[in-house]
Order: structure tokens, then C-alpha cells, then sequence
């Protein structure tokens, strides 16, 4: 069965820290894609990062990096020199498997990681 | 701002009535998905549209219903309301609607039931 589990339910850190966020999935897909998303307080749901699983290279993009073990399936998020402005709830999703229906881009979500900066 | 547009912000209405929400996808994306948020689900997937056509179904109830318009709007009907439908109702929207396609998001309407 298809699942994301984000094990941390809340992070606190105080600003200029480095923070990881985990995020651990399951699947019998041979390809299949996981993405984060940001929902900062304000409610909406911001697209971060899309890797597709036969690339496993790490991304970085500013202060955001992505670590990605298919060995250990984890698509784990770091934030580098957290700022306040950090503070939101991130999700870690998948994408549903391939099946008997149509090809589609339906995700599924972990449940989600509160993560609070502190000045 | 991810150009999916999503209306109206906040609902209150009573146990037992029906609403809609719309829904405006991004210029050019063809596929539009439901999602509802609750405090004790987490984010779970209602039902997707591509193209004016149903592409694929979550979790969602014989109460609430879709459709895709021929402009590409959609609109989620939700009836015979409970105090548990209560949750914040995304939409969003993708090229292709397909595994690789990520999903932007617009930013919600949040229902309240009383």
C-alpha cells in the first residue's frame, strides 16, 4: 500500500539553526515521484520540489536541500540557517501508483511536519 | 501566487444545506483535483478531473459531488451537510494531470458547519 509518514508532528528551532525534516514512504512502484509542499500560516499550499524515483542525486536551492535514499525510502528536507519566515506546516507526498485506472497525478500526503522558528 | 483561484474564501452555513465551491485553474492546466483538510485526516484526495471527464475518485462521499465545466472550472458540490464536513477544501490544478505533474494549489475555502 501506498504511504508517507512524516514521524516528527512538531520542530522547534531558533533562528540561523539548521533543521531536518523526515519523511519515510512506501510503495510497490518501480517509478513513482514524491514532492514537498509548504502551507505557511496564512493557509495556501506551496509547491517546493518534484524528483522522480531513478534520480537520486541531492538537490539544493538556497537555503533548501533535498536528500533522496531509495535504499532507505526517505525523501528527507533540510532548511539550512532557518529563518522566521520558515515557520509553516510541510508536507512530503507521493504519487498514487500506477493501476488498473488512468494514469493520474493524485497525491498522496504524510501528515504533515509543524515547524516554528523562533527570533 | 499559483493562479489557481478558488472561490468563495470562508462558508458558514448550517448542518443539513448544500454549497458550492468553485474553482479556476491555472491558464492551460487541463487537470483539476479536490482535496479536504481536516485536523484528524490530514490532507486527503477527493477526486480528480481532467479534461471535463472524471479521472479519478478518493474518499469522497455519495453527499458530495463534481464536475468539470467546458471552460475547465470546476465546482464541488457539497450536500446535506454535517458538522464534520467542516475542514478547509483545496483545489488544484495540473498540466497533464499525470504522475509527474506536480499540483499547484489555490488557496483553499474554508467551510464551517454549525
Amino acid at each position: 500500500a501506498q504511504k508517507v509518514t512524516q514521524a516528527q508532528t512538531e520542530i522547534s528551532v531558533v533562528e540561523k539553526e539548521d533543521v531536518t525534516l523526515d519523511c519515510v514512504y512506501e510503495t510497490r512502484d518501480t517509478t513513482y515521484y514524491l514532492f514537498w509542499y509548504k502551507q505557511p500560516p496564512s493557509g495556501e499550499l506551496v509547491f517546493l520540489i518534484r524528483r522522480n524515483s531513478f534520480d537520486e542525486q541531492n538537490e539544493i536551492s538556497g537555503r533548501y536541500s533535498w536528500n533522496f535514499q531509495k535504499s532507505t525510502s526517505s525523501f528527507n528536507f533540510t532548511i539550512t540557517a532557518s529563518q522566521v519566515v520558515d515557520s509553516a506546516v510541510y508536507f512530503c507526498a507521493l504519487s498514487a501508483p500506477l493501476g488498473l485506472s488512468s494514469n493520474t497525478g493524485k497525491l498522496i500526503f504524510g501528515q504533515g511536519t509543524t515547524l516554528q522558528v523562533k527570533p | 501566487d499559483s493562479g489557481v483561484t478558488q472561490t468563495p474564501k470562508h462558508l458558514i452555513t448550517a448542518t443539513g444545506q448544500r454549497v458550492t465551491l468553485r474553482c479556476s485553474p491555472r491558464s492551460g492546466d487541463l487537470s483539476v483535483y479536490w482535496y479536504q483538510q481536516s485536523l484528524d485526516q490530514g490532507l486527503q484526495f477527493l477526486i480528480q478531473y481532467y479534461n471535463g471527464e472524471e479521472r479519478a475518485k478518493g474518499n469522497i462521499l455519495e453527499r458530495f459531488s463534481a464536475q468539470q465545466f467546458p471552460d475547465l472550472h470546476s465546482e464541488l458540490n457539497l450536500s446535506s451537510l454535517e458538522l464534520g464536513d467542516s475542514a478547509l477544501y483545496f483545489c488544484a490544478s495540473s498540466a497533464e494531470g499525470q504522475r509527474n505533474s506536480p499540483l499547484h494549489f489555490g488557496n483553499g475555502t474554508r467551510l464551517t458547519v454549525t
